[in-house]
């Protein structure tokens, strides 16, 4: 199994530009989600969903959007990027029931100019 | 909503001392997860607590989650410069089965 695979792992943008964080998972894991991980801040949690078809927001979910249409698959749009939005990026899956461990991707950093 | 606190945010220490962190959590959890983050590198999962008053231990880690299921602590004896890292605790809902973390406590091992 790749685990928890995210790309791109760098990426700069301008402000305003768009752009997807991709995130696919390849242990058939029900739940997943992005964090957003800045110093001192701890990571904060984006946007999570609990299976395909279902999303929902999480404690800083304003700039982005997600979608599951696939339970290996959990995308993030930027929509208008922007400073603010500097940050590193962080996938994780795990099941619904039984051992809930998290399992992470290695992190996208993002950087908005 | 839900929050999970965490302290201390930093602590250094020489190797050969202890450390501990503490994790609070507004809302009674379901279970506490505990995540190592090396520098540079991305989280990964230690240990789950589920029940009321749990320990666990690994090695010289020493994992405890309170009667009342909002708060937890993670002890280090005896540390080592491999210890280095960001411990962050994580507290999911039984509600939603979001995963709130805390801000992480930054460890610092002098040789």
């Amino acid at each position: 199994n790749a685990g928890v695979t995210q790309t791109p792992k760098f990426q700069v943008l301008k402000t305003g530009q768009s752009m997807t964080l991709q995130c696919a998972q390849d242990m058939n894991h029900e739940y997943m989600s992005w964090y957003r991980q800045d110093p001192g801040m701890g990571l904060r949690l984006i946007h999570y969903s609990v299976g395909a078809g279902i999303t929902d927001q999480g404690e800083v979910p304003n700039g982005y959007n997600v979608s599951r249409s696939t339970t290996e698959d959990f995308p993030l749009r930027l929509l208008s990027a922007a400073p603010s939005q500097t940050s590193v990026y962080f996938c994780a899956s795990s099941r619904q029931g039984g051992p809930t461990e998290a399992c992470f991707g290695q992190g996208t950093s993002l950087t908005v100019v | 909503g839900q929050q999970v606190m965490q302290i201390p945010q930093y602590q250094h220490v020489q190797e050969g001392e202890d450390f501990t962190t503490y994790c609070n959590s507004s809302t009674t959890l379901s279970n506490i997860q505990w995540y190592k983050q090396r520098p540079g590198g991305h989280p990964v999962f230690l240990i789950q607590l589920v029940k009321s008053g749990e320990v666990k231990k690994q090695k010289r880690l020493t994992f405890q989650f309170g009667e009342a299921k909002k708060n937890s602590s993670l002890h280090i004896t005896a540390t080592q410069t491999t210890d280095v890292g960001t411990y962050f605790c994580a507290g999911r809902s039984s509600n939603t089965g979001k995963l709130i973390f805390g801000q992480g406590t930054t460890l610092q091992v002098k040789p």
